[in-house]
């Protein structure tokens, strides 16, 4: 079955810009979450996603907003993009029930300049 | 507010030999998870544990999870340079938070 899906892999942008990133969780999954990963800061946690509700958010600056449509695809925005905002960016999809584990797609990149 | 240790951040090992690598947390949860990642890639699924006591082995790879103590660990046994990657520990709170909070990683290099 197809895994979690994000798009693009690589992205260049310059500071003051804004940026849409993209993901489809797997089939069936309606919960989608965002993560930054960066050397110095690790891998912490955006927001998560549930039906198109946010119910739980990190903390990272308004400039950082998501949401999510009625097929559970989701996307993250970034305004006024700072070089800070360097990162890969994850997204991991899961299924609810005790059970279900975090599946996580292939992330984006992404360089600030 | 919910902390995930893990120690060692480095090892080095030579092939065959074991090792483990332990992940300590803060707030009481019994959802665990432990991921590998390869240089400039993606988190990929290793073991999901679920309840004290739990134990999982894949390979050479071998988690447990003790939610009395908050300790988990990963054992690598007889390794082997593949196994080569950063490893990663995460929990979530109890309730179901759908949020990961993860260990700042630690990053294996097997030696032949």
């Amino acid at each position: 079955k197809a895994g979690v899906t994000q798009t693009p892999r690589y992205l260049i942008k310059t500071r003051g810009q804004q940026v849409t990133l993209s993901c489809s969780p797997i089939s069936g999954h309606r919960s989608v979450s965002w993560y930054q990963q960066t050397p110095g800061q690790g891998l912490q946690f955006l927001f998560e996603y549930f039906s198109e509700t946010q119910r739980n958010k990190g903390n990272f600056p308004g400039r950082f907003s998501g949401r999510q449509f009625s097929n559970s695809r989701s996307e993250m925005n970034v305004s006024t993009l700072e070089l800070g905002d360097s990162a890969l960016y994850l997204c991991a999809s899961r299924r609810e029930g005790p059970g279900g584990g975090y599946t996580f797609g292939s992330g984006t990149r992404l360089t600030v300049v | 507010e919910l902390k995930v240790e893990q120690n060692p951040l480095f090892l080095s090992m030579q092939e065959g030999k074991n090792y483990t690598i332990y992940c300590n947390y803060s707030t009481t949860s019994d959802r665990l998870y432990w991921y590998r990642q390869d240089p400039g890639k993606s988190l990929e699924s290793l073991f999901v544990l679920l309840s004290n006591g739990a134990v999982k082995q894949e390979g050479r790879l071998m988690a447990s999870l003790d939610t009395k103590a908050r300790l988990s660990t990963l054992h690598i046994t007889a390794a082997v340079h593949d196994l080569s990657a950063t490893y990663f520990c995460a929990v979530d709170l109890q309730g179901g938070s759908e949020k990961l909070v993860f260990g700042k990683g630690t990053k294996l290099t097997v030696n032949p």
